[in-house]
């Protein structure tokens, strides 16, 4: 399995500020993704993180918005930009837990409130 | 799509009764995921089932895929009020990428 932490576990931020999410996982894995979850709605998946390439972006998602950083096997990062009220919601990073599985391992969530 | 949907959307029960959870699905598969989320906390994973595999458990759980159906159910047996969660499942593809349905909310009381 895999450990998978996220910082910060919450915040609470002004509009048209942006917010930065890291994820750190206790050992190397090939895939990581992000995934918002919207109040009271299931998740969705924002992008898939490339270690040394650009993210992959699903329909709807933008770089602009939320830029994403991979710079190694066991790190990312997604930035919230230029926020309003309708970003509310829960961040959420993942993982393939590697070679031989295709088990895919969820952080505790990064629980963002946008006034 | 690989969308999961569950059902039902919301299931009460006693303690000590047995949960049955399903999903549905449209495309094929190479594996279905069950997960748990407790209150807008994280998912937790409970259990992978191959396409090539029918059932398998694991502890309390009892996880069922029909391919030919395209649906998988979900068995908690003896429930407890721990166990109180959303459920999930998250069919999966060659690609990775995994695409939840709303879940069912699970309510087990003392």
């Amino acid at each position: 399995s895999a450990v998978i932490s996220q910082k910060p576990s919450r915040d609470i931020c002004q509009r048209g500020t942006s917010l930065t999410i890291q994820c750190q996982v206790d050992s190397q894995v090939t895939m990581m993704f992000w995934y918002r979850q919207q109040p009271g709605q299931s998740l969705t998946l924002i992008a898939t993180a490339n270690q040394g390439s650009e993210a992959t972006y699903e329909s709807g998602f933008v770089i602009d918005k939320f830029p994403i950083s991979r710079p190694n096997l066991t790190f990312s990062t997604l930035t919230v930009s230029n926020m309003s009220p309708e970003d509310s919601s829960i961040y959420l990073c993942s993982v393939k837990a590697g070679v031989g599985t295709d088990t895919q391992y969820f952080g505790p969530g990064t629980r963002l409130t946008v006034l | 799509s690989q969308q999961g949907e569950e059902d039902p959307q919301a299931l009460s029960i006693q303690e000590g009764e047995n949960a049955t959870m399903n999903c549905s699905y449209k495309t094929s598969i190479n594996n279905l995921q069950w997960y748990r989320q407790n209150s807008g906390r994280g998912l937790v994973h409970l259990i992978l089932i191959r396409s090539n595999e029918r059932e398998k458990h694991s502890g309390r759980l009892r996880v069922t895929l029909d391919t030919s159906k395209k649906s998988s159910s979900l068995l908690i047996t003896a429930s407890r009020a721990a166990d109180t969660a959303s459920y999930f499942c998250a069919p999966g593809g060659s690609n990775y990428k995994l695409t939840f349905g709303k879940g069912t909310l699970l309510t087990v009381n003392p």
